[in-house]
């Protein structure tokens, strides 16, 4: 059983289009990060965000922590082909320690 | 570069063989993760240290692996006896903790296969 689900799985997108990624669980986190990995190598950390209802911006990308601190989302503005991507988030429960339990990630594909 | 490094970065080996993987963190990070990641999935945690003690092993390390840190600061972890099911990425994270979370950071990963 995945903890964690993200949707989509896949996403293929024009640049300059916006898109939304969710990742959701029955489950609470303490805190939950979102990844962008790249094929042959190891996720690098985005954003962390600890707090229910929590919003973060970097840049295009919006970050949402649910209120109930269960869900959260990835929107993207203006997409580009630079964007494309696994994407990748990942919760940590207070009672498990620090482990990161991660979703099945989206592959985020940006035409130009 | 001050970030996490793994070597080797790719290993191809025989069924049977035993294989080490090294894993160094950034240097002032307390806490060292170990984490598998198969095709079209995420990552899968193994295990962590706090320094050198080995905190929790998950139900997916059999009695194959073994993973150590000896003086709390670079990690190894062994396979023994590979199995063609042991062909993945083996990721290492190191975090020091900010706040009210431990902030995982990622090496670029030992791409393992069996054959």
């Amino acid at each position: 059983t995945q903890l964690l689900e993200q949707s989509p799985q896949f996403l293929s997108i024009q640049e300059g289009e916006n898109l939304t990624v969710y990742c959701n669980s029955s489950s609470v986190f303490s805190s939950l990060q979102w990844y962008r990995q790249e094929p042959g190598e190891g996720p690098v950390l985005l954003v962390t965000v600890v707090t229910g209802g929590e919003v973060k911006k970097l840049k295009r990308l919006t970050f949402q922590f649910g209120d109930a601190r269960k869900d959260s989302s990835l929107h993207i503005t203006a997409a580009q082909p630079g964007d494309t991507g696994l994407y990748l988030c990942a919760g940590a429960r207070e009672t498990s320690g620090s482990r990161l339990t991660f979703g099945e990630g989206t592959q985020l594909t940006v035409n130009p | 570069d001050t970030g996490v490094s793994q070597d080797p970065r790719h290993k191809i080996t025989k069924r049977g063989q035993n294989v080490t993987f090294r894993c160094d963190p950034i240097s002032e990070h307390n806490r060292l993760y170990w984490y598998r990641q198969t095709l079209g999935q995420g990552p899968e945690f193994l295990t962590y240290f706090q320094n050198e003690a080995q905190l929790e092993k998950s139900r997916l390390l059999s009695d194959r692996f073994s993973a150590e840190r000896p003086k709390g600061s670079f990690s190894t972890l062994e396979i023994q006896r590979t199995e063609q099911g042991d062909s993945a990425m083996y990721l290492c994270a190191s975090s020091l903790r900010t706040g009210y979370s431990y902030e995982q950071y990622f090496g670029p990963g030992t791409r393992l296969t069996v054959t």
